[in-house]
């Protein structure tokens, strides 16, 4: 299986610029995708494709990279956007989720 | 307005059966694709099973030989089964709809379930 590799935590005050990478074992395409989980909810999808944004999405989320090798920008970070953030690669069977990163404000 | 609702038991005991309902609403299940992601707690999602618009199924082989995923399409239903539960089973379930660029866009809220004796 691809496995995709992500920092545990980061910390950032708000207003800040918050970049969260994640690094694919194969190659995937620009399939993989983005999505926010906040605590006892659902996840939500951010990016999909490694840029594009969903519906509804600030356009303060944008995402970038091809291969094996992916960024969650976030320009500026806001209170709100404390959250674990995955990342998923759908062009290789079975996709696959990375751990996590939990992003906490200072 | 898209909706997705899992229900089904909260406890299990080991060796059980467990049986999951996913009831959607705002789309049509013979057009789109309807998986099921596991979330043990406080870890990460693994994709487990999806069955998509024409009813054909696929399972990620870490489960396969326990799971089965089928649906209604009458009742906008779609339905986890998965045999010899253990432990490590526990976790919350998500159905989701799966979209054919893999992506997952819809979600439900989730159940919980826990395998304990």
């Amino acid at each position: 299986d691809t496995v995709l590799t992500q920092s545990p935590a980061l910390a950032v005050s708000p207003g800040e610029r918050v970049s969260i990478s994640c690094r694919a074992s194969e190659g995937v395409n620009s399939y993989m995708h983005w999505y926010q989980q906040k605590p006892g909810q659902q996840p939500k999808l951010l990016i999909y494709k490694a840029s594009n944004l969903a519906s509804g999405v600030p356009a303060r989320f944008s995402g970038s990279g091809s291969g094996t090798d992916f960024t969650l920008t976030i320009d500026p970070v806001e209170a709100d956007d404390t959250a674990t953030y995955f990342c998923q690669q759908s062009w290789n069977d079975p996709n696959t989720f990375g751990a996590g990163t939990k992003l906490e404000l200072k | 307005q898209v909706q997705l609702e899992e229900s089904g038991p909260g406890l299990m005991q080991p060796s059980e059966t467990l049986s999951l309902t996913c009831t959607v609403s705002g789309f049509s299940l013979t057009s789109n694709g309807v998986g099921w992601v596991r979330q043990p707690l406080g870890k990460g999602l693994v994709w487990m099973g999806t069955i998509w618009a024409g009813g054909s199924t696929n399972y990620n082989s870490a489960v396969q030989s326990r799971l089965s995923i089928s649906r209604d399409t009458s009742k906008s239903q779609v339905f986890l089964k998965m045999n010899s539960l253990q432990p490590e089973d526990t976790g919350t379930y998500y159905c989701a709809r799966h979209y054919y660029d893999g992506t997952y866009y819809y979600w439900g809220q989730g159940v919980m379930v826990t395998v304990s004796s």
